[in-house]
């Protein structure tokens, strides 16, 4: 089963609240990734998590934060976004990461879209 | 300088045809790693087929090959007998062994199967 769910579907937002989105997979993979989307563009790399630690974060402003509670779960929690923040957010889980293997696919979920109003 | 390039923003086919879909890379590293995703207007990245930089063979799945090339560094996607569910972004990308973690994505081709 190749599967990653993610909720909510949709999301609408004001800047001031503060939402979380969820994503879980279930296949035992060890690496976890959230990607951000905006119309008609390639999937731009946010996070990363290698065995529930945060191995690499993009540069990402600090009003996006990821959390890892368990190896199955990807939370990314949002707080003060902004309507530039509005797109896909993609998660996708892989078997691991590794720096000497390069055949590592990449699982999406069907992502959450969020606007920010 | 683009790592992944996909010449054709865009695509018209008539249903039951063969599609190409063109992908170029550029890589020093000799290990890396190709793949293509469709993204389907749902939005979700279905992944489709990989090939590997030390692979002899073309990859196949079922209706997907890749044609690759490594002297020109093209990767292009073949579709046998397109199909109106084929409509869909189709992204090239590209993992380099000593790149981390990170997939590259092209910019994608927006794919259009015609009945």
């Amino acid at each position: 089963d190749t599967e990653v769910t993610q909720t909510p579907k949709h999301l609408v937002m004001g800047m001031t609240n503060k939402k979380s989105l969820k994503c879980e997979q279930h296949m035992g993979h060890r690496a976890m990734y959230w990607y951000k989307q905006k119309a008609k563009k390639p999937p731009e790399l946010m996070f990363v998590y290698s065995y529930e630690k945060l191995s690499i974060n993009e540069s990402v402003p600090s009003r996006f934060s990821p959390e890892c509670p368990n190896s199955s779960l990807l939370n990314l929690h949002l707080h003060a976004l902004q309507p530039e923040d509005s797109a896909l957010y993609l998660c996708a889980s892989s078997q691991e990461t590794s720096g000497s293997s390069v055949r590592i696919e990449q699982y999406f979920g069907p992502g959450t879209r969020l606007t920010v109003t | 300088a683009q790592k992944i390039t996909q010449t054709q923003p865009g695509m018209f086919v008539q249903e039951k045809e063969a599609v190409t879909l063109d992908c170029t890379y550029d890589t020093s590293d000799p290990s890396y790693g190709l793949f293509w995703y469709k993204q389907p207007s749902s939005g979700e990245m279905i992944f489709l087929i990989y090939q590997g930089s030390y692979d002899q063979q073309n990859a196949t799945e079922g209706r997907y090959s890749l044609n690759f090339q490594k002297a020109r560094k093209s990767a292009n996607l073949v579709i046998s007998a397109s199909q109106l569910g084929d409509s869909a972004m189709y992204f090239c990308a590209m993992r380099e062994v000593n790149r981390d973690d990170k997939i590259i994505f092209g910019k994608g081709t927006r794919l259009h199967i015609l009945p």
